[in-house]
């Protein structure tokens, strides 16, 4: 897998959107970029994954650049409940290509 | 059910005991993982399953660890003589396997917290 580099921590404001940077420099063609989150003292969820077209769902959206070298995961309305671990994980679409957790980005939700 | 399903959510055993943790993954899908995490790290990979066969036990720490898979769904973790080290959250995870054009998600268990006193 690729490597992905994240900020190790940052805060955000309720109500107010979050952009959520990651860095896969060397990603190749055939490796999606991955998404996930963990909540204290749960397992981690799954928010969006992509290719290469941007994508949104109903939790966040995914904006990918067009050299696909990194990417921004945009949270619209950041709630306290958002507060987590998030994870940027790249990885080849077979299920032999297990996800492979970095540290991560700690998000703080303040009021 | 509709999500990754692990039993039991928390068990507390002596040093020395043996444990088993279960994992029933969500209905049709083929691949299953476990990981662990410990107080304060990171999640790591220990072993996946395709179907009944496990083509990846890379990250199972020692013998001690063993996996199994039967009728290509409910996974069981086995500890043997468990040690302090072992305390940890173990969770499961499985996806479909249907092909590239899904990006194949893995979707994760709650976990089974295990202390070892």
């Amino acid at each position: 897998d690729a490597k992905t580099t994240q900020p190790t921590s940052m805060d955000c404001a309720e109500g107010r959107a979050a952009n959520l940077p990651c860095n896969h420099s060397t990603i190749s063609g055939n490796e999606y970029v991955y998404w996930y989150r963990q909540i204290h003292s749960q397992g981690p969820q799954y928010i969006i994954h992509g290719l290469k077209n941007n994508e949104t769902n109903e939790m966040a959206s995914l904006i990918i650049t067009e050299d696909r070298k990194s990417s921004t995961l945009i949270l619209p309305h950041a709630t306290l409940r958002d507060t987590a671990v998030y994870y940027c994980i790249v990885r080849v679409a077979h299920s032999r290509d297990k996800l492979t957790f970095g540290g991560g980005t700690r998000v703080l939700v303040k009021p | 059910g509709a999500g990754v399903s692990q039993s039991p959510s928390n068990k507390v055993t002596e040093k020395g005991k043996d444990v088993e943790l279960r994992c029933d993954p969500i209905s049709g899908h083929t691949a299953l993982y476990w990981y662990r995490q410990s107080l304060g790290q990171g999640l790591e990979f220990l072993i996946y399953f395709q179907g009944n066969s496990a083509p990846d036990k890379s990250g199972l720490p020692s013998d001690r660890f063993s996996a199994e898979r039967t009728g290509g769904s409910v996974s069981t973790l086995t500890i043997q003589r468990t040690q302090q080290e072992d305390s940890a959250v173990y969770l499961c995870a499985s996806s479909l396997d249907s092909g590239a054009q899904s990006g194949n998600t893995i979707y994760f268990g709650e976990g089974s917290w295990l202390t070892v006193v």
